[in-house]
């Protein structure tokens, strides 16, 4: 089963830090690039981040500098890596996979929760 | 780099048709075609429904059409059915491998 599942997210204080995972399934995970998206609570959509199939790393202003996205291909897995959080981080984060023609998220996991409270 | 714009809610009928809008500037919707329409319903993940501003995934009912016209994309639900109420997100590239998603509509069907 073509599929992305996402997993990391738990409560954590503000100035910490938080790994987030996504697995892939059923797809040649190499050749896709891949992205996070955030939803805060009540609010619409971010995109966070994004790696392409040769490792280059995008970041939105909101998070550039404290965020790092990374990939293991061997491993079909990546991951956001998340340090000096803020109270506005907390949002449901979404892993997602940039369709081959790189114009749209055509995969998407099902959200993984981060809290960031003290 | 503000969000897209997006009504915040529209309500339809069963049967019924309603638009749902989309606005950006000319370094985002008005520059690209690469815009693109997600249905969310709670707790689950994200759909892609509409593509390249107006084409549709495999499965993905005909009755979703999306156009655009200058700096503002729309996407049409035409035939309105109670599982169409969700969220609708419509996102756009906005040039140097970023990306922007609209606040969101919420659709209500009565």
């Amino acid at each position: 089963e073509v599929q992305l599942v996402d997993s990391g997210g738990s409560l954590i204080q503000p100035g910490g830090s938080l790994r987030l995972s996504c697995a892939a399934s059923g797809f040649t995970f190499s050749t896709y690039d891949m992205h996070w998206v955030r939803q805060p609570t009540g609010k619409g959509l971010e995109w966070v981040s994004g790696i392409d199939t040769a490792g280059d790393t995008y970041y939105s202003g909101s998070v550039k500098g404290r965020f790092t996205i990374s990939r293991e291909n061997a491993k079909d897995s990546f991951f956001l890596q998340m340090n000096s959080l803020r109270a506005e981080d907390t949002a449901v984060y979404f892993c997602a996979r940039m369709s081959n023609w790189l114009d749209s998220f055509d995969l998407w996991g099902q959200g993984t929760t981060v809290t960031v409270s003290s | 780099q503000s969000a897209l714009t997006q009504p915040a809610s529209v309500s339809g009928s069963p049967g019924q048709s309603i638009t749902i809008s989309c606005t950006g500037t000319s370094s985002d919707v008005g520059g690209y075609t690469y815009v693109s329409w997600y249905q969310l319903h709670p707790g689950s993940a994200p759909k892609l429904i509409i593509y390249d501003v107006h084409k549709r995934p495999s499965g993905v009912s005909n009755r979703f059409s999306g156009s655009k016209l200058g700096n503002t994309a729309s996407l049409t639900i035409s035939g309105l059915q109670a599982e169409d109420e969700a969220e609708y997100y419509c996102c756009s590239y906005a040039g140097s491998s970023l990306w922007m998603f609209g606040g969101g509509t919420e659709l209500t069907v009565l």
